[in-house]
């Protein structure tokens, strides 16, 4: 079965520190996003990637870096964290041929104080 | 751009009753259109979808759902909900010509089934 898998999976951290989230799946898909959920927003598109070495930008990339070093790796990097991006993230993968079916992980809550 | 909309926020129902959750879309061209289903504390599990085709698709669980191309819709829909099908809802669509294959969500509808 698909696996997605997240880390940590609640973080509380200080205004202006560095936060990393970090995403592993072993699917073997091409694909990765990072998304973020917040009430009456449903789920929005931080960074997405195509494969190890690639990052793109999704609708909402504004204090956030990605890193895919790897088929299996994908980390979200909140530079300087604001209270702001307290919020739950996702991370999810998909195929390249049919990524309207992504696989999500368990998401991870972050607190920014 | 593409764009989803769930206009219930909640739908509360009792065990054993049938269930319709509304899902209307804004795009013209070719799309993909997706059920997520998330319950409480987890991350998003895929229900089914509808590209092409029969109209009415059958996912997990008995739930299924009808595209109506004429009034830009998708709901999903259940002949008798368990206790366990409390969860929330998302609706997504997919472009074919958006080339990153991105899913677009609705807000989502928080289903809640009373004993």
């Amino acid at each position: 079965e698909a696996a997605v898998t997240q880390s940590p999976r609640n973080k509380v951290a200080v205004t202006g520190g560095k936060v990393t989230l970090s995403c592993n799946q072993t699917n073997n898909h091409n694909n990765m996003y990072w998304y973020r959920q917040d009430t009456g927003h449903g789920l929005r598109l931080i960074h997405y990637s195509y494969g190890a070495g690639s990052t793109e930008k999704g609708d909402i990339p504004d204090g956030y870096k990605a890193s895919r070093p790897s088929q299996e790796n994908f980390s979200l990097i909140l530079e300087l964290a604001t209270p702001s991006q307290t919020s739950v993230y996702f991370c999810a993968s998909g195929d390249r041929a049919g990524s309207y079916e992504q696989y999500f992980g368990p998401g991870t809550r972050l607190t920014v104080l | 751009t593409q764009t989803v909309s769930q206009s219930d926020a909640h739908v509360t129902v009792f065990e054993g009753d049938s269930v319709e959750l509304r899902c209307n879309y804004s795009y013209g061209g070719s799309i993909y259109l997706s059920w997520y289903i998330q319950h409480h504390g987890r991350g998003l599990q895929f229900l089914l979808k509808y590209y092409s085709g029969n109209p009415v698709v059958q996912g997990v669980n008995g739930f299924k759902a009808e595209f109506s191309k004429s009034d830009s819709s998708f709901h999903l829909r259940k002949a008798s909900v368990h206790w366990s099908d409390s969860a929330v809802y998302f609706c997504a669509v997919s472009a074919a010509s958006s080339g990153s294959w991105q899913l677009i969500f609705g807000s989502g509808t928080q289903l809640t089934v009373m004993p």
